[in-house]
């Protein structure tokens, strides 16, 4: 059974471009969530997406923005790029999203913005 | 007080010791705990997870629960220098979603 895929694994983008990260949940998993992962901030949940409607969200800027595809595969988009927003984006796949019992991450995606 | 908290470390312990990691979280509707190992570099991968109070065992490792508490723990038996990583506790909380609320995770230090 494939993992939770994410694309791309690795990307530079300059100050003020946007960017846009995709994520693959496992076959089955309807509930798909983004976390940023920084040294200083730790795991920070961005948002959460159910059957296509996002369902909760974290205390991040406008920029940060999301979707869910029918197929359950999940886009997350920032725009205006800061320096500060260089970190990994996890993507987490789950079998419901209520109880979570079965909640996995994907490889990341490493953004560094220069 | 953060939702979830978590001795940064580092814990260092000798090889074939146990390792003892505790977390405690401050919602007491949270519904599920689960415990994630990162290593370096890489993202985090799911080791356990429990919901009912008392001890939940998967090979060397025991997942504790004390909702009266609000304490969850992570012994490791027969500590490896393979188990040298961050872990990671996350708490779900009581609402009807699928976010995981992270504490900052502890980092184990397995020596030869």
């Amino acid at each position: 059974k494939a993992g939770v895929t994410q694309t791309p694994r690795y990307l530079i983008k300059t100050r003020g471009q946007q960017v846009t990260l995709s994520c693959s949940p496992i076959s089955g998993h309807r509930s798909v969530s983004w976390y940023q992962q920084t040294p200083g901030q730790g795991l920070q949940f961005l948002f959460e997406y159910f059957s296509e409607t996002q369902r909760n969200k974290g205390n991040f800027p406008g920029r940060f923005s999301g979707r869910q595809f029918s197929n359950s595969r999940s886009e997350m988009n920032v725009s205006t790029l800061e320096l500060g927003d260089s970190a990994l984006y996890l993507c987490a796949s789950s079998s419901t999203g209520t109880d979570g019992n079965t909640i996995y991450f994907g490889e990341g995606s490493w953004l560094t913005v220069v | 007080q953060k939702e979830v908290e978590q001795n940064s470390g580092p814990l260092s312990v000798p090889e074939g010791a146990i390792a003892s990691l505790n977390c405690t979280y401050s919602d007491r509707g949270s519904q599920s705990f689960f415990w994630y190992r990162q290593y370096s570099g890489k993202s985090p991968e799911l080791i356990m997870f429990i919901y009912s109070n008392g001890d939940k065992e998967d090979g060397r490792f025991t997942a504790q629960l004390n909702k009266a508490s609000q304490y969850v723990s992570l012994l490791i038996r027969d500590s490896q220098p393979s188990d040298s990583a961050t872990y990671l506790c996350a708490v779900h909380g009581s609402s009807n979603t699928g976010k995981l609320i992270f504490g900052q995770g502890t980092t184990l230090q397995v020596k030869p």
